[in-house]
C-alpha cells in the first residue's frame, strides 16, 4: 500500500530533550515536506526537500532540523524542544513540489507535547 | 505564510443537504487543491483545479475557481455522515510548497 509512515503517533517530552520524528514513504517520491498544524493557523511548512541531500527552510523553520540521506526517509529533529513546539506534525510527499494531479500524500500525524 | 482562508470556519448541515465552503487567496496561483481531514488524522487530497480551469467535478464534489476574485468554492452534494471532516484549500503559487488555509469544519447531522 502506498503510504507515508510517521513515528511516533504521540509523544510527550520535556523541554530540552532532543527528539526525532521519523517519516518514510514507499512511493519513490522526490519531494517531501514537514508541516505543523495549530488551531486557527492551518498548516505551516517547516522544511522541505526536493531530493536526496537537497533541503530548504519553509515558513517556520526555527528550532527544527531535517536531513535527507535517502530518498524514502525525511526525519524531523528537534534539538532542544520548547513548549511552543507543542503541535500536530505532518510529513507529506509527492512526485512534484506542489503535488501535481494527485496532490500530497500525508502521514497520519505526530501529536507532540513538550512540557 | 497562510495563503488561503476558508469561509465559513464551521458548517453544520442535515444529511442529504449540500455543503458549500469558500476559499480566498492572496497571490496568483498555478493551481488550487482541496483536502479533507478526519479528526486529527492526515489530510487526504480531494481535487485539483488549475488556474486556467473554471469548474471541475469529481463524484459528489464540485469545485469552482475565479482567478479574477482570487477565490474558489467547494460544493459537496447530498452530504452523508461520512463527510463530517475539516476541509482545507491549498494553493500552489510556484514557491516550492502548498500553502494551506485554516480549514472549514463540516458536521453532517443524521
Amino acid at each position: 500500500e502506498a503510504q507515508v509512515t510517521q513515528n511516533p503517533r504521540y509523544l510527550i517530552t520535556v523541554t530540552g530533550k532532543k527528539l526525532t520524528v521519523t517519516c518514510s514513504q514507499n512511493m519513490n517520491h522526490e519531494y517531501m515536506s514537514w508541516y505543523r498544524q495549530d488551531p486557527g493557523l492551518g498548516l505551516r511548512q517547516i522544511y522541505y526537500s526536493m531530493n536526496v541531500e537537497v533541503t530548504d527552510k519553509g515558513d517556520v523553520p526555527e528550532g527544527y532540523k531535517v536531513s535527507r540521506k535517502e530518498k524514502r526517509n525525511f526525519p524531523l529533529i528537534l534539538e532542544s524542544p520548547s513548549p511552543n513546539q507543542t503541535s500536530l506534525y505532518f510529513c507529506a510527499s509527492s512526485f512534484t513540489v506542489a503535488g501535481g494531479a494527485d496532490g500530497y500524500t500525508f502521514g497520519s500525524g505526530t501529536r507532540l507535547t513538550v512540557v | 505564510s497562510q495563503q488561503g482562508e476558508e469561509d465559513p470556519q464551521a458548517l453544520s448541515i442535515q444529511e442529504g443537504e449540500n455543503a458549500t465552503m469558500n476559499c480566498s487567496y492572496k497571490t496568483s496561483i498555478n493551481n488550487l487543491q482541496w483536502y479533507r481531514q478526519n479528526s486529527g488524522r492526515g489530510l487526504v487530497h480531494l481535487i485539483l483545479i488549475r488556474s486556467n480551469e473554471r469548474e471541475k467535478h469529481s463524484g459528489r464534489l464540485r469545485v469552482t475557481l475565479d482567478t479574477s476574485k482570487k477565490s474558489s468554492s467547494l460544493l459537496i452534494t447530498a452530504s452523508r455522515a461520512a463527510d463530517t471532516a475539516s476541509y482545507f484549500c491549498a494553493t500552489d503559487a510556484g514557491d516550492y510548497k502548498l500553502s494551506f488555509g485554516a480549514g472549514t469544519t463540516v458536521t453532517v447531522r443524521a
